[in-house]
């Protein structure tokens, strides 16, 4: 079993609709998640990053995490064309020599339809 | 402040040619990692290097790969007798050193290798 999985999409969808992208993860041990945006030929670029459960909000993004189900999401509200990219969650991990290695789902490509 | 600095963009070998990657970190940042994406599937971590060590290669394959960061330049991921296989892209990141869980890393453009 993976450790991050994500279903690969693709997601369309019409601009101004919202925008719902899960991940699931295996070790319930996990307790930090970042979230991701790569647009096509790019390299990703951090959208936020949350811990354990509850909500966390910035602008237009919500991430939730509901450790219970070992469930991860995110929402986008009024979806625009920009949001078209794929969107990839990420578990970091602290390594040796304060290192930081990302476990990555396999991403949703999203799509926002003018 | 320049980003993380990754040449060429678009490499082409034919089997059995070396391919050498190139990573220049962000300005001030100490810690290159190297993550491979194949065609459809997500980043998968290869590498971790600081000055002249290597500090985790567990994902990197056994035989064929192999990374460096000198004391002075960029670092390199080598590729050696390239296969079909090894087409992907690969994207170079950096990081200062990590304080808790949240440390962001900050990647490239990615280097995209095509083996004929």
């Amino acid at each position: 079993q993976k450790e991050v999985e994500q279903d690969p999409g693709p997601l369309s969808v019409p601009e101004g609709a919202i925008v719902s992208l899960n991940c699931t993860y295996s070790n319930s041990a996990f307790q930090y998640f970042m979230w991701y945006r790569q647009y096509s030929r790019k390299g990703p670029e951090l959208l936020m990053y949350t811990y354990s459960s509850g909500n966390k909000e910035d602008g237009r993004f919500t991430a939730q995490v509901d450790k219970s189900s070992k469930y991860i999401s995110l929402f986008i509200r009024d979806s625009q064309p920009s949001d078209s990219a794929t969107y990839l969650c990420a578990h970091p991990q602290v390594i040796k020599a304060a290192g930081n290695k990302l476990t990555f789902g396999g991403g949703t490509r999203v799509l926002v339809k003018p | 402040n320049a980003g993380v600095m990754q040449n060429p963009r678009h490499l082409v070998r034919r089997r059995g040619q070396e391919a050498r990657l190139r990573c220049s970190p962000m300005k001030g940042h100490s810690h290159v990692y190297w993550y491979r994406q194949l065609p459809e599937e997500g980043l998968k971590f290869m590498v971790y290097l600081q000055k002249e060590n290597i500090i985790d290669e567990s994902g990197m394959p056994k035989e064929r790969f192999s990374a460096e960061f000198p004391k002075e330049g960029p670092s390199i991921l080598r590729i050696q007798q390239v296969v079909r296989g090894d087409s992907a892209a690969y994207f170079c990141a950096s990081s200062p050193p990590v304080r808790g869980n949240t440390g962001e890393l900050f990647f490239g453009e990615g280097s995209r290798l095509t083996v004929l």
